[in-house]
């Protein structure tokens, strides 16, 4: 079993639409990051939270540490949201970045 | 903004030659990172580096090495290619302590291996 677990897997939504992604893990961590990659590779960093909730524009980062689960919303998605959502949590014991497989996000027009 | 650039974005090489990845940063970080990325497999690291001339085994090591003789450039090399090792191949930085920093990603190399 993976210790970062992301669900769905692959989602397909209409603009507008309010999006939510999943991650659970399985071992102790000291932060969470959420990533966005974007056809073509390149990978951004969008959050890296280890209690409560942030907020950058549209997108919302939660976690719960007592439940291992982190969920990443969208509001008001639009077709330029469409990319790979990756959970990332830095493994305590391991001193390093495990990662989920990633969500593939697409918003049709 | 952090700056991570790889030299290539695509990369077409043949079985058993030496490959050379090379990534820039221009941060001034403590922390490089190499990682590749497989279909169904995530991102799994391969060699990190805390500081020059300094490197560290990950995830999956076999048949990689790495050379860090600057602090902003970190390379990979892949001593005699094979079809196994075709994938993304992506750097990241970070300062110096690894938890409570964010790393910083190039764009990635696709390496094809005939």
């Amino acid at each position: 079993k993976n210790e970062v677990e992301q669900s769905p897997q692959n989602l397909t939504a209409q603009e507008g639409e309010f999006i939510t992604i999943n991650c659970s893990y399985s071992v102790g961590i000291s932060a969470l990051h959420w990533l966005q990659q974007h056809p073509g590779g390149g990978i951004v960093s969008l959050f890296m939270l280890s209690s409560g909730k942030k907020k950058h524009g549209r997108l919302i980062a939660t976690i719960n540490i007592q439940e291992k689960h982190s969920s990443l919303h969208i509001t008001a998605s639009h077709p330029r949201d469409s990319a790979v959502y990756i959970c990332a949590v830095f493994h305590q014991g391991a001193q390093k970045l495990v990662f989920g497989q990633g969500t593939r996000l697409t918003i049709n027009p | 903004d952090v700056k991570v650039t790889q030299s290539s974005r695509y990369l077409v090489k043949r079985t058993g030659e030496k490959v050379f990845l090379e990534c820039v940063q221009d941060m001034d970080h403590e922390n490089m990172f190499w990682y590749r990325q497989d279909p169904g497999l995530g991102l799994r690291l391969i060699y990190f580096s805390y500081d020059v001339k300094m490197k560290e085994k990950g995830d999956i090591p076999e048949g990689y090495s790495v050379s860090r003789e600057k602090k902003e450039r970190f390379s990979l090399i892949l001593e005699s290619a094979s079809t196994n090792q075709t994938s993304m191949y992506l750097c990241a930085s970070s300062l110096g302590g690894f938890s409570n920093q964010p790393q910083h990603f190039g764009d990635g190399t696709r390496l094809s291996i005939l």
